[in-house]
């Protein structure tokens, strides 16, 4: 069974870069068919999808943060990350990783991790 | 751009009473849905995929039907573990996005 946690700092300075990696276990990173995902949840607000990453490395991020966010992909490590740059206070939210599953619709998720961008 | 609403906001429930969630979808989609439960502190748990289809797990009393631009979550008996927040959520192959419902949150009457 596939799982998935979440790590990083739970406050950053504003103007400072966001880190979070998810590391992946139980399974391998290595399908060409699945992406891995961030996705966020800000308080009081709906959930986001902010990016994603495959396999191969190829990226697609939310227009809106494509100019401050990067992602990369290591299945040696089995894991993935997120870096987020400039972040103010909208950036502060709960931090979701999670991947495609075998379905055509269904996603697998890490339990979340609280990011407060605060000085 | 696919746009997901959910009605209503909130529902408000007593344990053993049927629970009807609805999550439209605009435009038409002819791809499948999931649903899914989010619970403070917990990782989000898949519930239904693929519009009807019971994840592993879920309990019997959940089922998911509809297509195109409705579709619907029943609780057919509401029990006390299920007082949660519940999201649709639709997967695209390309671009690989996800889109989600703004939530409706069951609570107890």
């Amino acid at each position: 069974q596939l799982q998935l946690q979440e790590s990083g700092p739970g406050l950053v300075k504003p103007s400072e870069t966001l880190s979070l990696t998810c590391t992946v276990s139980g399974g391998t990173m290595t399908s060409e068919d699945d992406y891995w995902l961030w996705i966020r949840q800000p308080p009081g607000k709906g959930l986001e999808w902010i990016g994603s990453v495959f396999y191969g490395g190829t990226t697609h991020y939310k227009p809106s943060l494509k100019s401050r966010i990067t992602m990369s992909l290591d299945p040696t490590k089995n894991h993935f990350s997120l870096n987020l740059d400039s972040v103010t206070a909208a950036d502060t939210a709960v931090y979701y990783c999670a991947t495609t599953d075998d379905s055509g619709s269904g996603l697998i998720w890490g339990r979340g991790t609280t990011v407060t961008v605060s000085s | 751009e696919i746009v997901l609403t959910q009605s209503p906001a909130t529902l408000s429930l007593s344990p053993g009473e049927r629970a009807t969630l609805s999550c439209r979808a605009s435009p038409s989609i002819s791809r499948y849905l999931a649903w899914f439960q989010l619970k403070p502190g917990q990782a989000p748990r898949l519930l239904i995929y693929d519009t009807s289809k019971r994840a592993t797990g879920t309990p019997d009393r959940f089922s998911g039907s509809g297509s195109g631009t409705d579709f619907t979550l029943t609780i057919s008996s509401v029990e006390p573990e299920d007082f949660a927040f519940y999201y649709c959520q639709v997967r695209e192959n390309w671009p690989p996005e996800v889109t989600f419902g703004p939530g409706t949150k069951v609570d107890l009457k």
